[in-house]
Parts: structure tokens; C-alpha cells; sequence
């Protein structure tokens, strides 16, 4: 799987929109996009994921850029539960047997302030 | 729907010690199940991973080793535990290879 690039950490103000950007300068045109974000003591759980359009679900929107080299995923009202590790991760469906693995780089700790 | 569960929670090993994990899924049949590791302060590794009853794939060579004896048990285990293998262990299932993985809630492992 191709290279992501995450800040170490963030903050942000409970109520108000976060930004967490990922680099991804070497993906590939089959790669998706997907993110997961694992909360203290717990296990990762999914939040989104794209291929070139952007993406809404419940939980999120992901904002991916003309290029693909980059994305955005976007918290549009941040609450003291979104507070965990967002990780960023590019899968490829036709990379065979690696297509099983999950490369978790050290993802953004997000940190959410009353 | 599907739940994924594991067994113990938590555990407090002594360095040489055997070690069995446990991972059930229910809800879902002919799943794809995964162990991984996460060491303190740092991200997940993928240790083994399971297409089948029997199947199994191993990611990293180390002294642990995984079972898959039904559709929807998978097992981690050791003959001798390493302080190093201590961590954060976690199961996860998916139904086709780049779907969607589903974790459970981990077993936190401690070797003194």
C-alpha cells in the first residue's frame, strides 16, 4: 500500500468543525481512501472511505482533492467522543494477497477541549 | 447483526508463560479474521490472518502463533511469552479482503 502522511496531533474546540488533513502523494488510480479512528482503550473502529468523489455518511465527510494526492477528512461538529487516533489508510481491492492488510501508520491524535 | 467478541480482557502473564487468545464472531459465516498487535504508544501491526477453517497467514515471524479450528474462532497463542510480546491484541473480521474490518474490544496483555 502507497504512503500516508499525518500531523502527529490536533486540537480542536468542542461544537466547531475539524479539519484532519492526510498526504498520500504516491497513490495509485485503483487505491481507495479509507479512514478508522480508534478511541482510548478500544479498538478501530471505520468512519469513511473514498475513491475520487467526495463522500458523506453519518459519521463524517471526506474531502478528496482534484489530484488525489491528497485528502480531507472532515468532523462538521466535534464532541468530546471524537477525541481518539484517526488513521488514514490506502487499500488497493486488486493488490492480491496484500490487499488483506491494514497499514496503520501512527495516525492524528485528536484532541477535543470543552 | 454481527458481533465480535475476545477473551480475556485483560491478563498478567510471567515472562516463559504459554498464552491463548480467544476471538468468536457472530452473526456472519465463512468471515476472513485478523490479529494484531499494538505495542505501547505505537500503531497496529498485523500478525496473522485467516481466509478459512485451517488457513492461516502469518505477517511477522515471532514466537506466536494462531489457530483457526472453526468458521468463527480464531485463536492466538504461545509457547513461551517474551516480555516484548506484551500489548494491546485485537481481533478483527471482514467478509471480502478490502471490506470494511470490524474490531473487538482487545485484550490487553502484560508480561513481567
Amino acid at each position: 500500500d502507497a504512503k500516508t502522511t499525518q500531523p502527529n496531533s490536533m486540537e480542536s474546540n468542542e461544537e466547531e468543525p475539524v479539519h484532519l488533513p492526510c498526504n498520500h502523494s504516491t497513490i495509485s488510480g485503483t487505491d481507495y481512501i479509507h479512514w478508522y479512528r480508534q478511541l482510548p482503550s478500544q479498538g478501530p473502529e471505520y468512519v469513511i472511505h473514498g475513491l475520487t468523489s467526495n463522500v458523506n455518511n453519518r459519521m463524517a465527510s471526506l474531502a478528496i482533492a482534484e489530484d488525489r494526492k491528497s485528502s480531507t477528512l472532515i468532523l462538521h461538529r466535534a464532541t468530546l467522543r471524537d477525541a481518539a487516533v484517526y488513521y488514514c489508510i490506502l487499500r488497493d481491492p486488486r493488490s492480491g494477497a496484500g490487499s488483506y492488510q491494514l497499514t496503520f501508520g501512527k495516525g492524528t491524535k485528536l484532541s477535543v477541549i470543552p | 447483526s454481527q458481533t465480535i467478541h475476545q477473551w480475556p480482557a485483560t491478563l498478567v502473564q510471567p515472562v516463559g508463560s504459554p498464552l491463548s487468545l480467544e476471538c468468536t464472531v457472530e452473526g456472519t459465516s465463512n468471515p476472513n479474521l485478523y490479529w494484531y498487535r499494538q505495542a505501547a504508544g505505537r500503531g497496529l501491526q498485523l500478525l496473522f490472518y485467516s481466509v478459512g477453517i485451517g488457513q492461516i497467514s502469518s505477517e511477522v515471524p515471532q514466537n506466536l502463533s494462531a489457530s483457526r479450528p472453526q468458521d468463527r474462532q480464531f485463536i492466538l497463542s504461545s509457547k513461551k511469552l517474551l516480555l516484548s510480546d506484551s500489548g494491546f491484541y485485537l481481533c478483527a473480521w471482514n467478509r471480502g479482503p478490502t471490506d470494511t474490518q470490524y474490531f473487538g474490544p482487545g485484550t490487553r496483555l502484560t508480561v513481567l
